[in-house]
């Protein structure tokens, strides 16, 4: 069964920095590209960061503007997200997610099918 | 970055009805689009995925269509477990983008 388990959330204040965790089991970890995607309280979701299987491409969503670093271990089966100068619009549940990739009709479709339960990051003073 | 537009923004149904929900792309994303259920303190669930592949274990009552700026998710018979907030996402480029949601609750 794969499972996703975040880490190290908790309360920050402003321009504080904060390093959440996910780890990983019930599948070859090394396999599979992963992301973070967070939800403000009482909001919808938004993909932050993406990391390809062996780190090799990383992409972030441009409202971060340089203060997120997404990386991973795969000795470890684990995956980070390194937040730096924490704002109080970064207070959100932060989801680790696997993209899985398929092709049902011809083109590879990547689509995120295993989720962590989520990890509150409140960045208040 | 493209942009994703749900509609309706919140639905109110009843068990049995039909229900559809409807996503718009800024931009065509061919297939790149799939879709989510999130209940309340929940992470999301994946449902469907390149617009029409239900994913394994999800309810054949779910199905999903469209293809280039617009889709559809229909559910087409509300069981009492359906009641949730549903997303779009685009797959078309790794710069993934959610829809802004629709909250379906109960009438």
């Amino acid at each position: 069964e794969v499972q996703l388990v975040e880490s190290g959330g908790g309360l920050v204040k402003p321009g504080g920095s904060l390093r959440l965790s996910c780890a990983a089991s019930g599948f070859t970890f090394s396999s599979y590209s992963m992301i973070w995607v967070r939800q403000a309280p009482g909001k919808g979701l938004e993909w932050v960061s993406s990391i390809s299987d062996r780190s090799n491409y990383i992409y972030y969503a441009d409202s971060l503007t340089g203060r997120f670093t997404i990386s991973r271990d795969n000795a470890k089966n684990s995956l980070y997200l390194q937040m730096n100068s924490l704002r109080a619009e970064d207070t959100a549940v932060y989801y680790c997610a696997r993209v899985f990739s398929s092709s049902p009709s011809g083109d590879y479709v990547n689509y995120f099918d295993s989720w962590g339960q989520g990890i509150l990051v409140t960045v208040s003073s | 970055d493209i942009q994703m537009t749900q509609s309706p923004s919140s639905l109110s149904a009843s068990v049995g009805d039909r229900v559809t929900i409807s996503c718009r792309a800024s931009q065509s994303i061919s297939g790149y689009l799939n879709w989510y259920q999130q209940k309340p303190g929940k992470a999301p669930k994946l449902l469907i995925y390149a617009a029409s592949t239900l994913q394994s274990g999800v309810p054949s009552r779910f199905s999903g269509s469209g293809s280039g700026t617009d889709f559809t998710l229909t559910i087409s018979s509300l069981q009492p477990e359906d009641f949730a907030t549903y997303y779009c996402q685009q797959s078309y480029i790794t710069h993934y983008t959610f829809g802004q949601g629709t909250k379906l609750d109960l009438k």
